[in-house]
Formats: C-alpha cells, structure tokens, sequence
C-alpha cells in the first residue's frame, strides 16, 4: 500500500524550530519529485516547498532562506528543517508525491499523507 | 512567479445542476494543472490531473479542460456528495501555486 506519514509536528515558540519528517512506504520513492504543501485552519493549501530526483530544492516566498527540504532515499525518508518559525507558518503540513523521473510528468499530486500540525505560539 | 486566479470563490448551486469553476494562470503552464477535492477535515484529494485526466476512482461527472492560461472543472450533474471546496494547482513552474479555492454550497 501506497502511504507517506508525517511526523515531527508540535506547538513552537516565535523564532524557534522544528523539523518534520515524512516515511513512505509502497513505491520507489528515489524515482519521484516530493512537496510540502501547507493549509492554516480554515484557510486554502499553499504549496511550500518540492524537491526532485536530483535533489535540487525549490521553496515558496514565504519560506525561502528558512526551511531547507532534504529526501534520505535509503530511509525513505522526506524532511522539512523549519527555522525562524512565524505566527503565520502555523498550519497542517502535508508530505505529497510529485512526479515520477528525472523528466517530469502532469502526473502528480496524487499520493497525500494525513499531515501534521505546527502551531507558532508563545 | 506564476499567479493562479480561481473563480468563483464561493458558489452555490442544486443537486443536479451543472457547475464549472475556472482557474486563469498569469503566464503559460501547457497543461501542467491539476484539479483537487477537500472535504472539511478531509486530506485534499486528487480529481484531475494533466488539465483532462480524470483520476481513476472519481466519478465521470467530473472533468477538465484547458491549455496554456485557461483551464475548467466541470461537473455535469452534482450530487449531494460533490459539495466541498475546490483548488486548482500548477506544477509547471517553480515556485508552484494553488488558486485560492471554491467553496461550493448546496443551494
């Protein structure tokens, strides 16, 4: 079965850090594109950062320069360090599947985890 | 950056009605669109991928279409299960974006 579980969640004070982890089971994870992709309560998804085969790493505006997305592929394993944490990076953090190959493909999105939910408060 | 517009944001509509939410994208993105499903406290799900590509498992009611700036959902007859909010995402170009939503009510 195909399953990506997030882990690493949890309440963080203003300025602080935290890092997420995302474990995947069911397919070759060496052979995909990965994302983060984050919703604040209430509010619509917005996709922070995605990393590819190569490991080369792309980030939104909003977090660029304080969180570095990394892939472990003989753990199998996704992580988002988060640092300089905000209020407003308060949210549910979803792990995703991207694409398949070094190429590319319009196949991806498909595969979402349950999420896990930081919380930026003092 | 890529900007993706999604309209209406909100609507609300019959059982039975025929509904189409519309995402433009401030430049380009062939057709590297993707359509989800979010149910409240649900984990967003996958409807279309590829513009046009219906995701094995969800109803053929549903369908996209689109090229370049322009791209659509459609449902062709809604049902009391299809009452949610809608996303429109382009993977085409980093950073990716998502259109804001369309919370779709029943009238």
């Amino acid at each position: 079965e195909v399953q990506l579980v997030e882990s690493g969640g949890g309440l963080v004070q203003p300025g602080g850090a935290l890092r997420l982890s995302c474990a995947v089971s069911g397919f070759t994870f060496s052979s995909y594109d990965m994302h983060w992709v984050r919703q604040a309560t209430g509010k619509g998804l917005e996709w922070v950062s995605g990393i590819v085969i190569a490991g080369d790493t792309y980030y939104s505006g909003s977090v660029k320069g304080r969180f570095t997305m990394s892939r472990e592929n003989a753990k199998n394993s996704l992580y988002l360090q988060m640092n300089s944490l905000r209020a407003e990076d308060t949210a549910v953090y979803y792990c995703v599947r991207g694409s398949w190959g070094y190429y590319g493909s319009d196949d991806a999105f498909d595969i979402w985890g349950q999420g896990t939910m930081v919380t930026v408060s003092s | 950056d890529i900007q993706m517009t999604q309209s209406p944001s909100a609507m609300s509509a019959f059982v039975g009605d025929r509904v189409t939410i519309t995402c433009r994208a401030s430049q380009g993105i062939s057709t590297s669109l993707a359509w989800f499903q979010q149910k409240p406290g649900k984990v967003p799900q996958r409807l279309i991928y590829a513009s046009s590509s219906l995701q094995s498992g969800v109803p053929s009611r549903f369908s996209g279409s689109g090229s370049g700036t322009e791209f659509t959902l459609t449902i062709s007859s809604l049902q009391p299960e299809d009452f949610a909010t809608y996303y429109c995402l382009q993977h085409s170009t980093y950073p990716f974006s998502f259109g804001q939503g369309t919370k779709l009510e029943i009238k």
